[in-house]
């Protein structure tokens, strides 16, 4: 199985600050197709997980700009360019390569 | 635009089964995947499997192999998981997300999620 790993596990950030978060997984999310198989989700106090990046850096709707993604390979990053209070929550990486399908840890993001 | 409905919270006792149900709106889930995600108290993200219905093919994640049961009704566009032998580490939030499917029947992101289904396992 593949093995999906965060850092940091929980940061704490000042509103208008950037922020970063990394994820690696333990084989590379290169498919034979083109595409890499790594995705990015915020899941909100309460709510259901929702999507912000798929396929490495390609935002998804209605995310708003001053979230990116990047990475290749094995080696991923979240940013947030700067922080909202309504961007509280917890970010995981999920790959999708090879079943079964994996998710990190975690990272939990507040405000200070 | 899909929405994924499912049913109610549940409350079981341990060794018995539960079967949650997951009912697309506003469209069919036929072409694509469904997969079952739970998450117990306080933790992260786990997936359980999933059922590809175009292609009458289901997935199960190791851990839960034996266990659980994924299926999908095309007519309703409605899927559901069965998870039997409940214990109480069980308990937790059990989502279901769809997916497209990717080459080689790799896995596309989770888009739409359903709002959860909360299963309590208490003697």
């Amino acid at each position: 199985d593949i093995v999906m790993t965060q850092t940091p596990l929980s940061l704490s950030v000042t509103p208008g600050q950037p922020a970063s978060i990394s994820c690696k997984s333990s084989q590379s999310l290169l498919h034979s197709d083109g595409k890499t198989y790594l995705y990015w989700y915020l899941q909100k106090p309460g709510q259901s997980p929702q999507l912000l990046i798929y396929e490495v850096s390609s935002r998804f709707s209605g995310v708003p700009d001053r979230f990116s993604g990047s990475g290749s390979g094995t080696d991923f990053t979240l940013k947030i360019s700067r922080v909202e209070a309504e961007d509280v929550g917890v970010y995981y990486c999920m790959q999708g390569i090879h079943l079964p399908v994996g998710f990190g840890p975690g990272t939990k993001v507040d405000i200070k | 635009q899909v929405q994924l409905v499912q049913s109610g919270a549940e409350v079981k006792k341990p060794g018995s089964s539960v079967k949650v149900s997951c009912k697309a709106s506003g469209g069919t889930f036929s072409s694509y995947a469904i997969s079952w995600v739970r998450q117990a108290p306080g933790q992260g993200l786990e997936w359980m499997g999933r059922i590809i219905p175009i292609l009458g093919i289901a997935n199960y994640a190791q851990k839960f192999q034996g266990r659980v049961t994924i299926t999908a009704d095309k007519s309703t566009s409605t899927a559901y998981m069965e998870l039997s032998s409940l214990r109480s580490e069980d308990t937790a939030v059990y989502y279901c997300a769809t997916a497209e499917i990717g080459e080689l029947l790799a896995s596309g992101w989770f888009d739409p999620w359903g709002q959860g289904t909360l299963v309590t396992v208490s003697s």
